[in-house]
């Protein structure tokens, strides 16, 4: 069966410190991947999705990157963070036979201060 | 205006009563899913509906496509319904999720 890991769980920053997020899945191989990030009290919005190794699509401009350096890995990363950088960040696969359902890691609560 | 809107945005049962959440989207979908949120952060898919009518225990969820609207009905809710719960939409030619603003649902015993 297909599992997706996040870590860490939870990470206090403070302002202008790098950050690097790892999400990984398995059990498929060739997953469409996905970045989310839930500001408190607010909606899910997608920051980046990635359909192969090295393809990434970013649907907001922002402070943050990510890169897929393997087939089942996904990291989020920026080298200075901000206050608004604060928030819920989720992980999201898709593909094969669930190719019209997203499956949800378990997340990473980040705080910037 | 989102292309996904749910109401109510906040809602507070009494333990046993009936409860419909409500979505309306304005694009054309390849499917729409329900989501749940616990408070921890994880999210879980409870429903993914192309057309017609699904139930899992005592959650049901209809969508209708020609209106553009779909429900989530939970019967006799319990305490430990209380959560977010999310609708997205797959618009139509993507694998993309777009997401409504949520429903906090707090049932009280």
């Amino acid at each position: 069966s297909q599992t997706i890991h996040q870590w860490p769980a939870t990470l206090v920053q403070p302002v202008g410190s790098p950050l690097s997020l790892e999400c990984t899945v398995e059990g498929t191989s060739n997953p469409n991947l996905y970045w989310y990030r839930q500001a408190a009290g607010r909606g899910l919005q997608l920051l980046f999705y990635s359909v192969g190794i090295g393809q990434i699509s970013s649907e907001v401009p922002q402070n943050l990157s990510a890169s897929r350096p393997q087939d089942r890995q996904f990291i989020l990363s920026s080298k200075k963070l901000l206050l608004s950088d604060s928030g819920f960040y989720l992980c999201a696969w898709n593909g094969g036979a669930t190719y019209n359902e997203q499956f949800f890691g378990p997340g990473t609560r980040l705080t910037v201060l | 205006k989102n292309e996904v809107e749910q109401s109510p945005q906040n809602l507070t049962a009494q333990e046993g009563e009936f409860i419909t959440i409500n979505c309306s989207y304005s694009v054309g979908i390849s499917a729409l899913h329900w989501l749940q949120q616990h408070p921890g952060g994880g999210i879980v898919s409870l429903f993914m509906l192309s057309s017609g009518k699904k139930k899992h225990g005592r959650l049901i969820a209809t969508i209708n496509i020609q209106e553009k609207h779909s429900s989530l009905h939970i019967t006799a809710s319990h305490p430990r319904d209380s959560a977010v719960y999310i609708c997205a939409v797959s618009p139509s030619g993507t694998y993309k999720y777009i997401f409504g603003t949520g429903t906090r649902l707090k049932v009280l015993a």
